[in-house]
């Protein structure tokens, strides 16, 4: 099965400064990778996603890039506010089209926004 | 809100009660999951519903039993808890398994 590993469990930048988190998989197979923003209290919210055939996606201050060969995805935070703070979490799933995989989630990134 | 409700928000229990978890989504979707989030651990795939019917157990023990009675509804029941079944109960849906899954707000368990 699919195995997604996430880089670094916890991460403090400035505010204003840029963000960056990592995610590696295993399945070769795998081709839909969502980001999640996970705030106190709430359940995980998709922020951004990627298919395997697009090598970079961007919505305003979010960003996430796709190597397939190298089998890594990275989600890229511009401009940091303090509404930023949370816990990310990448995933990955096989585009079965009718599968039934569910997503394979990373461990999380706790971000912080120092002011 | 994204559209997907869970009852209750928290729940204690002894290891010998009997509980159910409620889920209920009102997008339209095909599909919905149940997820265990435990600390510093990666959320778990625990069953999946396609049409009402189940296409997935992650080997889950026998003590959590799921039902799907229609495609808006999903239960969770609990009997024979352990404590380290004490953890997020997070349930979600999607209107297919290709597209995004929206998550409710979870039921944070503790088991006594």
């Amino acid at each position: 099965g699919e195995n997604v590993e996430q880089h670094p469990s916890t991460l403090s930048v400035q505010e204003g400064d840029s963000a960056v988190i990592k995610c590696t998989y295993s399945d070769s197979a795998s081709n839909y990778f969502p980001w999640y923003k996970q705030e106190l209290g709430k359940g995980p919210q998709l922020i951004i996603d990627i298919r395997s055939n697009v090598g970079e996606k961007k919505d305003q201050r979010i960003a996430v890039t796709l190597n397939k060969t190298a089998k890594h995805f990275s989600l890229h935070i511009t401009e940091t506010q303090p509404e930023d703070s949370a816990v990310y979490f990448c995933a990955g799933t096989p585009d079965s089209g009718g599968g039934a995989d569910g997503l394979t989630f990373g461990k999380g990134t706790h971000l912080i926004i120092q002011p | 809100e994204t559209g997907v409700t869970q009852t209750p928000r928290h729940l204690v229990m002894g290891m010998t009660n009997k509980k159910s978890l409620k889920c209920e989504q009102h997008l339209g979707h095909n599909a919905m999951y149940w997820y265990k989030q435990s600390a510093k651990k990666p959320l778990e795939l625990m069953f999946v519903y396609n049409f009402k019917e189940q296409t997935e157990n992650n080997s889950v023990p026998s003590r959590f039993s799921p039902e799907c009675p229609n495609s808006s509804h999903l239960f969770l029941h609990l009997h024979t808890l352990q404590p380290e079944d004490s953890a997020l109960y997070l349930c979600a849906s999607s209107q297919d398994f290709a597209n995004e899954q929206f998550f409710g707000p979870g039921t944070r368990l503790t088991v006594l």
